[in-house]
Order: C-alpha cells, then structure tokens, then sequence
C-alpha cells in the first residue's frame, strides 16, 4: 500500500520558532509537494520538488523554505513562525507530473501558532 | 488565468438521495479534470480523472463525472449517498502550460442527513 507519512498530526508553537514538517513517501516518486490548505480556499502549492536538491516556488512561498536531501523526505521550514501560518499543511508525492497522474497525500499536519 | 470554481460551499443531502457536485473552470485547451475527497482527518484521496475519451468518467465508491465541454464544467454525482460519504470535495484542474500543476477549486462540504 502506498504510503505518504507526516510527521505529526498536531504541532503548537510559538511565534518566532523555527518549525521543521517532516514528510517521508515510500513509492519511489520524483515530485514531491508541501500545500497549506485554509477553509474557502482549497489547496496552496507552497513549494514542490522534482528531484532530489531541486525544488520550485509555489503560489505562497514567502515565510517559507523547503529541504529535499533524500528522495523520499521532503521538509517544510518555516524560519520564524507567525500567527497567520496557523493551518492544515499536506504534504503530497506523485510518479509524474501532478497534471498527468494521481498525487498520493499524507494525513495532514494542523499546526497552530501562538 | 486559469481557475476552477466550486460554487456550492456546504451541501446537505439525505442519506440515500442523489448528489451532484458542481465544478466549473476556466482553462483555453482541453484540461485533464480531477475530484478528490478528504475525509475528516485524513489526506487527500482521488476519486476519478479524466485525460480524454469517455467524457463520462467512472471512479472509485459509486461515483461518476461528466466533462461537458460546452458548459466547462466536470460534475461529481452519485446515485445514493451513504452516511460515509461525508467528506469534503476537491476538484482540480491539470494545466499543460502550468507551472504549479494542478489548479484547485475550494472544495464542498458533503453533509448527510440520517
């Protein structure tokens, strides 16, 4: 069964801690994604990455950075939290590029800034 | 600019009854068109895709899609509704041309009556 692990449910921090979201997938895939989901507004790519040390901006990156050593794990960075960070980030993999084959999603990691 | 539009935020449907999730975009060529459903609590799942061929497109847990080009729309229905099918709906565009891959609408809140 193909697996997309977070590394965590529930995270609360401060503001102005550094905060590491972990993401490992077990499929082997290339591109990897970091979105931060709000209510009314769907899904926001913040960065995603098609190979190992590569990555690309998103929609939102500002307030954002990225890691991808392995190619399994993709990390999300935010460098100095806010309060307006405070969201649901789902973190996603696929084989392909995302507009040609199924993306595969973690559970989801809330995170709460306060 | 390309954008997917989920005009229903919250629908109400009766265990048993019929549904139907409406799904417009905006895109100049021929877009692939996903749903996926999120469970309470869990990552994003796909429900159906369509590329080409067949504009009506079956998927996983009874549910169907229609591409109607015309109305540049992609539908979600499903004949009867099980209480398990309370989730939120995600619709989402693939551009060809995008850098950002996949285009997402705001999602719709599925809620069951008993």
């Amino acid at each position: 069964d193909v697996k997309v692990t977070q590394s965590s449910r529930y995270l609360v921090k401060r503001t102005g801690e550094k905060v590491f979201l972990e993401c490992v997938q077990d499929m082997d895939h290339e591109n990897m994604f970091w979105y931060r989901q709000d209510p009314g507004l769907g899904l926001r790519l913040i960065y995603f990455s098609y190979d190992v040390k590569m990555k690309e901006k998103g929609d939102i990156p500002e307030g954002y950075s990225v890691s991808r050593e392995k190619k399994e794990r993709f990390s999300l960075i935010l460098e100095s939290a806010s309060t307006n960070q405070t969201s649901m980030y789902l973190c996603a993999s696929s084989l392909l590029p995302l507009q040609n084959t199924e993306a595969f999603f973690g559970q989801g990691t809330r995170l709460t800034v306060v | 600019a390309q954008s997917v539009t989920q005009p229903d935020i919250h629908i109400t449907v009766s265990e048993g009854a019929s549904l139907e999730l409406r799904c417009n975009y905006s895109y100049g060529a021929t877009p692939y068109l996903f749903w996926y459903v999120q469970s309470p609590g869990q990552g994003l799942q796909l429900l159906l895709k369509y590329f080409s061929g067949d504009t009506l497109v079956q998927g996983i847990k009874g549910f169907e899609a229609e591409f109607k080009r015309s109305q540049s729309s992609f539908n979600l229905r499903k004949p009867s509704v099980h209480w398990s099918d309370a989730a939120e709906y995600f619709c989402a565009v693939g551009a060809m041309d995008s850098n950002y891959q996949l285009i997402w609408g705001a999602g719709t809140k599925l809620i069951i009556k008993p």
